[in-house]
């Protein structure tokens, strides 16, 4: 079965940097868009990034363009997500999560297969 | 604020009928982008529920149904059961913003 496992978490404090990794396992990596959600404390749920499939594609929340990286290795199945400049409103719990359709560039954008999450804080 | 509308909480009893509306805008779900629902328990990661309107997803009881209208879409869930108790978000694509995928505010689901 499908398989997300998040890592790389932590308490950072403000203008420090973070990855966080997704391994992946239980269907083809190289197949599907991948993305990353975040959910700060007690509220909803924001679409982070996505990398296609071949990670020729990437697109970004406007408030993270230009300080967050999102890519993969395929050869690794893991995903990640640089952060840099990090922000007190980038709290959040970050989950890894497979696009619902398969080699739909740069993706389908719906989600249909979740990490457990990684929390990440930001606090001085 | 999120782009897409969606009451903050609706209730039922056990058996009963609810609907989850969702309201987006002409460069959402009125420009004819899909709408998907999911399914959140309290520190447990969301389930996708319904995917392009009205699809159930694997594993999916019946009970639960999804359609799209103009620029709003519903989430219904008919027999409702205790175990429905929890938060649901909808969730479509914007092209007023580059590349971005939106979700509504969520709606908290309380079963009398």
């Amino acid at each position: 079965q499908v398989q997300l496992v998040e890592s790389g978490g932590g308490v950072v404090q403000p203008g420090r940097s973070l990855r966080l990794s997704c391994s992946a396992s239980g269907f083809t990596f190289s197949q599907y868009a991948m993305h990353w959600v975040r959910q700060a404390p007690g509220k909803g749920l924001e679409w982070v990034a996505v990398i296609s499939n071949d990670g020729s594609a990437k697109y970004y929340l406007d408030s993270v363009r230009g300080r967050f990286t999102i890519s993969r290795d395929i050869s690794k199945s893991t995903l990640y997500l640089q952060m840099d400049s990090l922000r007190d409103e980038d709290t959040a719990v970050y989950f890894c999560v497979r696009d619902g359709d398969m080699i739909v560039v740069p993706a389908a954008y719906y989600f249909d297969s979740w990490g457990q999450g990684t929390v990440v804080t930001v606090s001085s | 604020q999120s782009v897409l509308t969606q009451p903050p909480s609706v209730s039922g009893a056990p058996g009963q009928r609810v609907t989850i509306s969702c309201t987006g805008g002409n460069s959402n779900i009125g420009a004819g982008y899909d709408v998907h629902w999911y399914q959140q328990f309290p520190g447990i990661a969301p389930k996708l529920l319904i995917y392009d309107n009205t699809k159930r997803a694997s594993g999916v009881p019946d009970r639960f149904s999804g359609s799209k209208s103009g620029t709003s879409a519903s989430l219904a869930i008919s027999g409702l059961r205790a175990e429905d108790e929890a938060a649901y978000y909808c969730q479509s694509f914007d092209d007023s913003i580059s590349g971005s995928a939106i979700f509504g505010g969520g709606t908290k689901l309380t079963v009398l």
